[in-house]
């Protein structure tokens, strides 16, 4: 098993122009979950999913950013309209999905974005 | 809400130091609690967690005790070494939540271990 896998690992774009994030979770984990993360400080959620079924979203999520997990594999994580405010390092988790507090969290490496 | 607390770094120590990292939180519910280390260009890490009250997390020498009482979970080491300094986060999980999951993670606490 590869661990949680994310590209691009970097995404340059301009302003205005939108931009497409993939995740590919440890398989057979159910549940997958996107954070965003600024310089000094921690990850912030943005969503999860549970198989297939996106469950919560953060108040972060703008309408301008959409996630699917069509399949209950991957995902993916659009932006549209990119904002200098956007930049960040967004950040893709998963798990296996018991119930309770046992259910631990394991992370990609992430994907830099840069609005200018 | 829920919230996580911890202390702002830098942190610098020198080999084989005493090392403890304050973290304090609000939940709404019991949540599960834990820390994660980033080590410089890689992704987090989970480096120990705690269930419930009283319970004593430990891995690679690093151990945090989930104090109900005073709303804490500290991350301790007795011994530092140079290959310990990352970036520390201590984050916490409420079922009962709205945000159900869902890590809510500290601000995280940057380490330098000097030799």
């Amino acid at each position: 098993d590869t661990g949680v896998s994310q590209n691009p690992r970097h995404k340059i774009t301009k302003r205005g122009q939108n931009v497409t994030f993939r995740c590919d979770p440890i398989s057979e984990h159910n549940r997958l979950y996107w954070y965003r993360q600024t310089l000094g400080q921690g990850p912030e959620f943005l969503t999860y999913f549970q198989n297939e079924a996106q469950l919560e979203k953060s108040r972060l999520l703008s309408d301008r950013f959409s996630a699917e997990r069509p399949k209950g594999s991957f995902s993916t994580l659009e932006i549209q309209r990119t904002e200098q405010g956007d930049s960040a390092m967004y950040l893709c988790a998963s798990s296996l999905g018991e119930q309770g507090a046992a259910d631990i969290q394991y992370f990609g490496a992430g994907t830099r974005l840069s609005v200018l | 809400g829920n919230s996580v607390t911890q202390m702002e770094g830098p942190v610098t120590l020198s080999e084989e130091a005493f090392l403890t990292i304050n973290c304090t939180y609000t939940a709404t519910g019991y949540p599960s609690l834990f820390w994660y280390v980033q080590y410089p260009g890689e992704g987090l890490q989970l480096l120990l967690k705690a269930t419930k009250a009283d319970d004593k997390g430990s891995n690679k020498g690093f151990e945090a005790t989930y104090r109900k009482e005073t709303t804490s979970f500290h991350l301790e080491k007795g011994s530092v070494q140079v290959s310990d300094s990352a970036v520390y986060f201590c984050a916490l999980s409420d079922p009962d939540s709205n945000s159900g999951y869902a890590l809510n993670f500290g601000k995280g606490t940057s380490l330098l271990v000097t030799p």
